[in-house]
């Protein structure tokens, strides 16, 4: 089936750093959405893009949906502990607005606070 | 809270045996998604019904199966229960149907032990 890969798995941040992490694929998508989950609960939506070439902020964290449709990026600015948590991109090639088809994920990135 | 109710949170439950978990998914929402997350893992997915159709299936055993009904609620039947089915299973809902209605929300997810 579909996958998508996701990088980097897992990175330490220090307070106040930039974090940068992709998803990538060798299939197009119409829609990418970028979640993060804590341990033991549901993902939660943070962006959602639906246009290639579409740049989207949500507060400190701003996604891009690839010009290629292959690829999305979600960057975090001036890092704080509650950022610590696994970040999954997810995409979407069904039809319109999912109807039919299926929203896969990556992997994860694993954000952990430098020691 | 994203309004997709998960239940029960918690099953532990003996080999071979069958259980149902359920979904009730955001009011006016007409998808329903379910995926299982092993330790660590990823997100898999394992089946999207929309409006009380099945519209795709993932990586689903046969020992799976699942249903929508008019209510729109979704369950999700597992059977023959193996000690590595033991996992998180989260659905998710999305309004579907049109451009732009492909944002997922997920329930807490039902924490499935098999012993």
């Amino acid at each position: 089936g579909q996958q998508l890969n996701q990088s980097p798995q897992s990175m330490f941040i220090q307070e106040g750093e930039d974090v940068s992490m992709n998803c990538t694929s060798s299939s197009i998508f119409n829609t990418w959405l970028w979640y993060k989950q804590d341990p033991g609960e549901g993902p939660v939506l943070l962006i959602a893009l639906y246009k290639a070439g579409e740049l989207t902020s949500n507060g400190r964290l701003t996604a891009q949906f690839g010009i290629t449709r292959k690829d999305s990026f979600l960057n975090i600015s001036a890092s704080i502990p509650s950022d610590v948590g696994i970040y999954f991109c997810a995409g979407h090639q069904g039809n319109y607005g999912g109807s039919q088809g299926n929203l896969i994920f990556g992997k994860g990135t694993k954000l952990s606070v430098k020691p | 809270d994203s309004g997709v109710t998960q239940t029960p949170k918690h099953l532990i439950t003996a080999t071979g045996q069958r259980v149902t978990l359920r979904c009730s998914p955001r009011s006016g929402d007409l998808s329903v998604y379910w995926y299982q997350q092993s330790l660590d893992q990823g997100l898999q997915f394992l089946i999207h019904y929309y409006n009380g159709e099945e519209r795709a299936k993932g990586n689903i055993l046969e020992r799976f199966s699942a249903q929508q009904f008019p209510d729109l609620h979704s369950e999700l039947n597992l059977s023959s229960l193996e000690l590595g089915d033991s996992a998180l299973y989260f659905c998710a809902s999305s309004v579907g149907g049109t451009l732009g209605n492909t944002e997922a929300f997920f329930g807490q997810g039902t924490r499935l032990t098999v012993v």
